[in-house]
């Protein structure tokens, strides 16, 4: 088992480009979701999904987008990167909501000039 | 929506037990109790979840007060790896699928002395 995986490790855009983050999971979980964490900060919800075909916004979406066509992955895509989304970013993945142990992946350190 | 308060830092001798507070003076019914840590540059880990009852396992224990507003983290024998930022949070038992705003809060920074 590998848990949660998340490429790439770091990554620098400029202003305005795109990019995806990817996050696989080989745990069967229906549940996963996308964490932003700034310096000193705690981790926010950005969005999540509660099976292949389903998601919904968290508590920061707004520049982000998701999909989740497999139960496998869920990429998290910046459409045009803004300097406010330098960030850590995490995915989780976990059996069920509210019970049940969230896996995290070993985040993406994100720099936007 | 329910939130946690913990202190900001604590400090613990090594090889001393550590007791972690946490507040959620309104949480409801339906919330589930999460501790996580997370160690220098990595992604948070589990540390251990309860409801009602309170829990133990390898890592720690979590004591639940009566009127489950408050809980405590419990590490019995500190060492120098439980160095971490550890949050509380609450976790409703299903997806409200309604713009969840799960926060993990800042957490307490937690030092231990050797």
């Amino acid at each position: 088992n590998a848990g949660v995986t998340q490429t790439p490790k770091f990554q620098v855009l400029k202003t305005g480009q795109s990019m995806t983050l990817q996050c696989a999971q080989d745990m069967n979980h229906e549940y996963m979701s996308w964490y932003r964490q700034d310096p000193g900060m705690g981790l926010r919800l950005i969005h999540y999904s509660v099976g292949a075909g389903i998601t919904d916004q968290g508590e920061v979406p707004n520049g982000y987008n998701v999909s989740r066509s497999t139960t496998e992955d869920f990429p998290l895509r910046l459409l045009s990167a803004a300097p406010s989304q330098t960030s850590v970013y995490f995915c989780a993945s976990s059996s069920s909501w509210g019970k049940e142990t969230q896996y995290f992946g070993p985040g993406t350190r994100l720099l936007v000039l | 929506d329910a939130k946690t308060t913990q202190p900001n830092s604590m400090e613990s001798n090594e090889e001393e037990p550590v007791h972690l507070p946490c507040n959620h003076s309104t949480i409801s019914g339906t919330d589930y109790i999460h501790w996580y840590r997370q160690l220098p540059s990595q992604g948070p880990e589990y540390v251990i979840h309860g409801l009602t009852s309170n829990v133990n396992n390898r890592m720690a224990s979590l004591a639940i007060a009566e009127d489950r507003k408050s809980s405590t983290l419990i590490l019995h024998r500190a060492t120098l790896r439980d160095a971490a930022v550890y949050y509380c949070i609450l976790r409703k038992r299903k997806s409200n699928f309604g713009n969840e705003k799960l926060t993990f809060g800042t957490g307490t920074r937690l030092t231990i002395i050797p």
